[in-house]
Protein backbone atom coordinates (compact mmCIF):
# COMPACT_ATOMS: atom_id res chain seq x y z
CA UNK A 1 0.00 0.00 0.00
CA UNK A 2 0.89 3.42 -0.40
CA UNK A 3 3.34 5.59 2.11
CA UNK A 4 2.93 9.20 3.74
CA UNK A 5 2.58 11.05 1.11
CA UNK A 6 3.98 15.27 2.45
CA UNK A 7 3.62 17.62 -0.23
CA UNK A 8 5.48 19.86 -1.24
CA UNK A 9 8.81 18.26 -0.93
CA UNK A 10 10.72 21.50 -1.28
CA UNK A 11 9.87 24.73 -0.65
CA UNK A 12 11.71 28.25 -0.45
CA UNK A 13 9.81 31.33 1.45
CA UNK A 14 11.25 34.54 2.80
CA UNK A 15 10.81 36.07 6.31
CA UNK A 16 6.88 37.50 6.96
CA UNK A 17 4.83 34.61 4.63
CA UNK A 18 2.87 31.89 5.26
CA UNK A 19 3.45 28.50 4.28
CA UNK A 20 0.94 25.55 3.86
CA UNK A 21 2.31 21.89 3.83
CA UNK A 22 0.15 18.85 3.14
CA UNK A 23 0.36 15.44 4.67
CA UNK A 24 -1.62 11.93 2.88
CA UNK A 25 -1.43 9.50 5.47
CA UNK A 26 -1.79 5.80 4.70
CA UNK A 27 -5.20 4.48 3.91
CA UNK A 28 -6.90 3.50 7.14
CA UNK A 29 -4.65 5.69 9.38
CA UNK A 30 -7.08 7.74 11.61
CA UNK A 31 -4.10 9.27 13.44
CA UNK A 32 -1.71 12.02 12.10
CA UNK A 33 1.14 13.46 14.13
CA UNK A 34 3.64 16.15 12.69
CA UNK A 35 7.29 16.92 13.64
CA UNK A 36 10.06 19.21 13.25
CA UNK A 37 13.39 18.61 12.62
CA UNK A 38 16.21 20.38 13.02
CA UNK A 39 19.80 19.77 13.37
CA UNK A 40 20.18 21.44 16.75
CA UNK A 41 16.68 20.10 18.04
CA UNK A 42 16.15 16.59 17.07
CA UNK A 43 12.30 15.84 16.37
CA UNK A 44 10.20 18.17 17.77
CA UNK A 45 6.10 17.41 18.36
CA UNK A 46 4.31 19.69 17.21
CA UNK A 47 0.37 18.45 16.92
CA UNK A 48 -1.60 15.16 16.73
CA UNK A 49 -4.74 14.67 14.66
CA UNK A 50 -7.10 11.71 15.41
CA UNK A 51 -10.46 11.94 13.58
CA UNK A 52 -10.18 15.58 12.94
CA UNK A 53 -9.62 16.60 16.42
CA UNK A 54 -6.66 17.62 17.98
CA UNK A 55 -5.54 15.24 20.57
CA UNK A 56 -1.79 16.96 21.36
CA UNK A 57 -0.14 20.61 20.85
CA UNK A 58 3.27 21.15 21.34
CA UNK A 59 5.21 23.61 22.81
CA UNK A 60 5.26 26.11 19.89
CA UNK A 61 4.15 29.80 19.00
CA UNK A 62 0.16 30.11 17.66
CA UNK A 63 1.88 30.93 14.16
CA UNK A 64 2.32 27.05 13.68
CA UNK A 65 -1.44 25.52 12.85
CA UNK A 66 -2.99 21.97 11.83
CA UNK A 67 -6.18 20.70 11.09
CA UNK A 68 -7.92 17.45 9.83
CA UNK A 69 -10.24 17.03 6.97
CA UNK A 70 -12.47 13.82 7.09
CA UNK A 71 -10.49 11.59 4.75
CA UNK A 72 -7.73 11.61 7.42
CA UNK A 73 -5.80 14.08 4.94
CA UNK A 74 -3.69 16.87 6.90
CA UNK A 75 -2.52 20.38 6.83
CA UNK A 76 -0.11 22.69 9.02
CA UNK A 77 0.28 26.21 8.37
CA UNK A 78 2.99 28.01 9.57
CA UNK A 79 2.23 32.10 9.35
CA UNK A 80 4.95 34.80 9.66
CA UNK A 81 7.37 32.92 8.60
CA UNK A 82 10.68 33.33 11.30
CA UNK A 83 14.38 32.48 9.89
CA UNK A 84 14.09 29.98 12.59
CA UNK A 85 11.25 28.01 11.13
CA UNK A 86 13.58 26.53 8.51
CA UNK A 87 13.38 22.67 9.11
CA UNK A 88 12.27 19.70 7.54
CA UNK A 89 8.75 18.99 8.85
CA UNK A 90 7.55 15.36 8.81
CA UNK A 91 4.12 14.06 9.34
CA UNK A 92 3.69 10.67 10.47
CA UNK A 93 0.48 8.46 10.05
CA UNK A 94 -0.45 5.32 12.64
CA UNK A 95 -3.69 3.38 12.75
CA UNK A 96 -3.75 4.28 16.34
CA UNK A 97 -2.95 6.66 18.63
CA UNK A 98 -0.79 3.85 20.57
CA UNK A 99 0.58 2.30 17.35
CA UNK A 100 3.82 2.46 15.79
CA UNK A 101 4.84 5.89 13.50
CA UNK A 102 4.92 5.44 9.92
CA UNK A 103 6.70 8.87 8.47
CA UNK A 104 6.40 10.18 5.34
CA UNK A 105 9.47 11.83 3.54
CA UNK A 106 9.13 15.63 5.10
CA UNK A 107 8.65 19.09 3.54
CA UNK A 108 12.07 20.81 3.86
CA UNK A 109 11.62 24.69 4.24
CA UNK A 110 14.01 26.86 3.86
CA UNK A 111 13.17 30.60 5.33
CA UNK A 112 15.81 33.46 3.82
CA UNK B 1 9.21 19.78 30.82
CA UNK B 2 9.28 15.92 30.29
CA UNK B 3 12.16 15.45 28.48
CA UNK B 4 13.42 11.97 27.12
CA UNK B 5 16.91 12.43 27.27
CA UNK B 6 19.47 10.45 24.56
CA UNK B 7 23.46 9.74 24.98
CA UNK B 8 25.33 9.44 23.55
CA UNK B 9 24.84 12.12 20.93
CA UNK B 10 27.34 10.54 18.42
CA UNK B 11 29.48 6.95 18.38
CA UNK B 12 31.85 5.68 15.85
CA UNK B 13 32.79 2.36 15.98
CA UNK B 14 35.06 0.03 13.66
CA UNK B 15 32.73 -2.51 11.91
CA UNK B 16 32.57 -5.49 14.01
CA UNK B 17 32.22 -3.90 17.20
CA UNK B 18 29.48 -3.29 19.55
CA UNK B 19 27.04 -0.17 19.91
CA UNK B 20 24.85 0.89 22.53
CA UNK B 21 22.56 4.04 22.95
CA UNK B 22 20.66 4.77 25.93
CA UNK B 23 17.48 7.06 26.76
CA UNK B 24 16.34 7.91 30.20
CA UNK B 25 12.90 9.72 30.75
CA UNK B 26 12.33 11.99 33.90
CA UNK B 27 8.59 10.02 34.11
CA UNK B 28 7.46 7.15 33.61
CA UNK B 29 6.74 5.93 29.95
CA UNK B 30 3.48 4.15 28.69
CA UNK B 31 5.42 2.58 26.11
CA UNK B 32 9.07 3.20 24.32
CA UNK B 33 9.57 3.17 20.77
CA UNK B 34 12.90 3.25 18.96
CA UNK B 35 13.01 4.26 14.90
CA UNK B 36 16.39 4.47 12.35
CA UNK B 37 16.90 7.38 10.19
CA UNK B 38 19.01 6.61 7.40
CA UNK B 39 20.94 9.70 5.88
CA UNK B 40 18.52 11.90 3.84
CA UNK B 41 16.06 9.30 5.15
CA UNK B 42 12.96 9.54 7.14
CA UNK B 43 12.81 7.60 10.63
CA UNK B 44 11.74 4.32 9.83
CA UNK B 45 9.85 1.97 13.18
CA UNK B 46 12.04 -0.71 14.48
CA UNK B 47 9.82 -2.00 18.08
CA UNK B 48 7.86 -0.99 20.49
CA UNK B 49 8.17 -1.86 24.35
CA UNK B 50 5.38 -2.32 26.58
CA UNK B 51 6.10 -4.08 29.64
CA UNK B 52 8.44 -3.00 32.63
CA UNK B 53 11.46 -4.95 32.11
CA UNK B 54 10.87 -6.39 28.68
CA UNK B 55 13.47 -7.59 26.43
CA UNK B 56 13.28 -7.74 22.68
CA UNK B 57 15.87 -9.03 20.13
CA UNK B 58 15.57 -8.36 16.32
CA UNK B 59 18.60 -10.03 14.81
CA UNK B 60 21.56 -8.35 16.03
CA UNK B 61 19.89 -5.39 18.00
CA UNK B 62 18.39 -6.04 21.29
CA UNK B 63 16.22 -3.31 23.01
CA UNK B 64 15.28 -2.90 26.93
CA UNK B 65 12.98 -1.22 28.83
CA UNK B 66 13.91 -0.61 32.34
CA UNK B 67 12.01 -2.18 35.52
CA UNK B 68 10.83 1.36 36.31
CA UNK B 69 9.47 2.15 32.45
CA UNK B 70 12.19 5.09 32.29
CA UNK B 71 14.77 4.31 30.95
CA UNK B 72 15.58 1.98 27.84
CA UNK B 73 18.51 0.86 25.36
CA UNK B 74 19.68 -0.44 22.26
CA UNK B 75 22.53 -2.62 21.60
CA UNK B 76 23.57 -3.75 18.62
CA UNK B 77 25.88 -6.57 17.97
CA UNK B 78 28.89 -6.87 15.48
CA UNK B 79 28.15 -3.70 13.45
CA UNK B 80 27.72 -3.53 10.21
CA UNK B 81 27.96 -0.37 7.39
CA UNK B 82 24.22 -0.68 6.84
CA UNK B 83 23.95 0.21 10.18
CA UNK B 84 24.72 3.59 9.84
CA UNK B 85 22.10 5.98 10.81
CA UNK B 86 20.48 8.24 13.70
CA UNK B 87 18.36 5.61 16.40
CA UNK B 88 16.12 7.48 18.03
CA UNK B 89 14.18 6.39 21.28
CA UNK B 90 10.58 7.65 21.30
CA UNK B 91 8.46 7.91 24.79
CA UNK B 92 5.03 8.20 25.46
CA UNK B 93 4.32 10.37 28.38
CA UNK B 94 1.11 11.19 29.58
CA UNK B 95 0.70 15.03 29.58
CA UNK B 96 -3.19 15.78 30.66
CA UNK B 97 -5.64 13.19 31.95
CA UNK B 98 -5.55 10.67 29.43
CA UNK B 99 -3.86 12.18 26.88
CA UNK B 100 -0.56 10.88 25.82
CA UNK B 101 2.25 12.33 23.77
CA UNK B 102 5.26 10.90 22.00
CA UNK B 103 8.53 12.29 22.68
CA UNK B 104 11.52 11.72 21.13
CA UNK B 105 15.09 11.58 22.14
CA UNK B 106 17.89 13.58 20.45
CA UNK B 107 19.15 10.60 18.66
CA UNK B 108 22.51 8.84 18.69
CA UNK B 109 24.11 9.35 15.20
CA UNK B 110 26.09 6.22 14.75
CA UNK B 111 29.36 5.92 12.37
CA UNK B 112 30.55 2.39 11.40
CA UNK B 113 33.66 2.69 9.87
CA UNK B 114 34.69 -0.32 7.71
Amino acid sequence: KAGVTQTPRYLIKTRGQQVTLSCSPISGHRSVSWYQQTPGQGLQFLFEYFSETQRNKGNFPGRFSGRQFSNSRSEMNVSTLELGDSALYLCASSFSVTGELFFGEGSRLTVL
Amino acid sequence: GQQVMQIPQYQHVQEGEDFTTYCNSSTTLSNIQWYKQRPGGHPVFLIQLVKSGEVKKQKRLTFQFGEAKKNSSLHITATQTTDVGTYFCAGKIEVSGSARQLTFGSGTQLTVLP
